[in-house]
Parts: structure tokens; C-alpha cells; sequence
């Protein structure tokens, strides 16, 4: 099983539509969640970081559920912009109290007119 | 200016040559990190750099190796390229606010390499 899953997609949504995606995590001790996207193999660029009581910035909401170990990010009002790759990534916690970051494969998201 | 740039964007080579891919940064973090991506999979970590007298393996460092020859300066060389380290290269910096890597990561626009 893979440390961090999302589904690739790509989602398929009308302009102006919700969408939401999960990532599962499998270790308990991972510490802290971010989404990044990444258009189209250019640099990722954070998003926004996940926080515990879950937070929203604008048009996107990020939810975190420890008990299921799945982080979710939903867009509401999706622009044509939002038409990227959205990767889940998540710090584990180490021994060495150095850690580890675990990038996700991506979820591709398309926004059509 | 990009705040991470790295040299070259695009290169070609044949197996068994030495490569070096160089990143500078302008943010002025002492966290410097150098990671691949490969189709259908996450990014993965090579190598990491909290400061210009610490460097540390990540995930895949083998056939790779580093040097951080400031704290604006991290390069990564492939001693010998073989096929399989095909692949984009990002090399990221952060801040280091937090403990580990929980401080945002900031990318340079990446170097697209292929071993033929």
C-alpha cells in the first residue's frame, strides 16, 4: 500500500461546479498535510496547509479526519484556472525528529467551459 | 527574478556521462532539498540539505550524489546516468520555522533530463 493515495482522475467538471478530492494516508504518525498544485509538469506550488479544525481560503476548504486518516480539499465555483494537478503531501513523523515528506501522485482536475 | 532557479531546464545525455544539475536560491532559507518525478508517481526526495555543513539522504539517493557549496547553492551531480534517472528534477528550499519538513516548499521551475 502506498504511504499517501489519490486518485489520478482527471475529474471532469462544468465551469461554476463543486468538486472534492481525498487522500488517504496509511501511518498514524504522519504530523502535518498540505495540498500543492502543479500545472501542467511546472513547479508545485503550495495551496494551502490543513489544519486539525479543518480552514478555508476563498473558494477552497481543506479537511483533515485523523480517525480515518484521509485529508480532502473541496473547490467550490471551480474556474477554467483550477485545471491542474492537486497533490496531497504529508509530513511523517520521524525518529530522528527530522521526518519525511510524502508527496501523493496527484489528482488531475479539468475545468471545461 | 524566480526566487529558485535552476540550470539547465532541459538536457540530453547518453548513458554513463557525468551530470551535474545546479539550483540558486534568493530567499535566503538555509533548507535546500533536490527531488524527481516520474509519471504516475509523487515526487520523491534524493537528497536534503538543513544547512550549508549538513547533507542527508532521502529516499533514492543511489547513483547520486551533492554539494552544497553555499547557502544559496545546491547541485546535483549523476556520477554515471543510466535510462532510468530519466525524469524531472526539482530542486525546493524552505524555511526553518518548523522542525523537519514542515515549512512550505518553494520549487524551482524544474530540469526536464533524458538518458538515452
Amino acid at each position: 500500500r502506498k504511504e499517501v493515495e489519490q486518485d489520478p482522475g482527471p475529474f471532469n467538471v462544468p465551469e461554476g461546479a463543486t468538486v472534492a478530492f481525498n487522500c488517504t494516508y496509511s501511518n498514524s504518525a504522519s504530523q502535518s498535510f498540505f495540498w500543492y498544485r502543479q500545472d501542467c509538469r511546472k513547479e508545485p506550488k503550495l495551496l494551502m496547509s490543513v489544519y486539525s479544525s479543518g480552514n478555508e481560503d476563498g473558494r477552497f476548504t481543506a479537511q483533515l479526519n485523523r480517525a480515518s486518516q484521509y485529508i480532502s480539499l473541496l473547490i467550490r465555483d471551480s474556474k477554467l484556472s483550477d485545471s491542474v494537478t492537486y497533490l496531497c503531501v504529508v509530513n511523517l513523523r520521524g525518529s530522528s525528529n527530522t521526518g519525511k515528506l510524502i508527496f501523493g501522485q496527484g489528482t488531475t482536475l479539468q475545468v471545461k467551459p | 527574478d524566480a526566487d529558485v532557479t535552476q540550470t539547465p531546464r532541459n538536457r540530453i545525455t547518453k548513458t554513463g556521462k557525468r551530470i551535474m544539475l545546479e539550483c540558486s536560491q534568493t530567499k535566503g532559507h538555509d533548507r535546500m532539498y533536490w527531488y524527481r518525478q516520474d509519471p504516475g508517481l509523487g515526487l520523491r526526495l534524493i537528497y536534503y540539505s538543513f544547512d550549508v555543513k549538513d547533507i542527508n539522504k532521502g529516499e533514492i539517493s543511489d547513483g547520486y550524489s551533492v554539494s552544497r557549496q553555499a547557502q544559496a547553492k545546491f547541485s546535483l551531480s549523476l556520477e554515471s546516468a543510466i535510462p532510468n534517472q530519466t525524469a524531472l528534477y526539482f530542486c525546493a528550499t524552505s524555511d526553518s520555522l518548523g522542525q523537519g519538513f514542515t515549512d512550505t516548499q518553494y520549487f524551482g521551475p524544474g530540469t526536464r533530463l533524458t538518458v538515452l
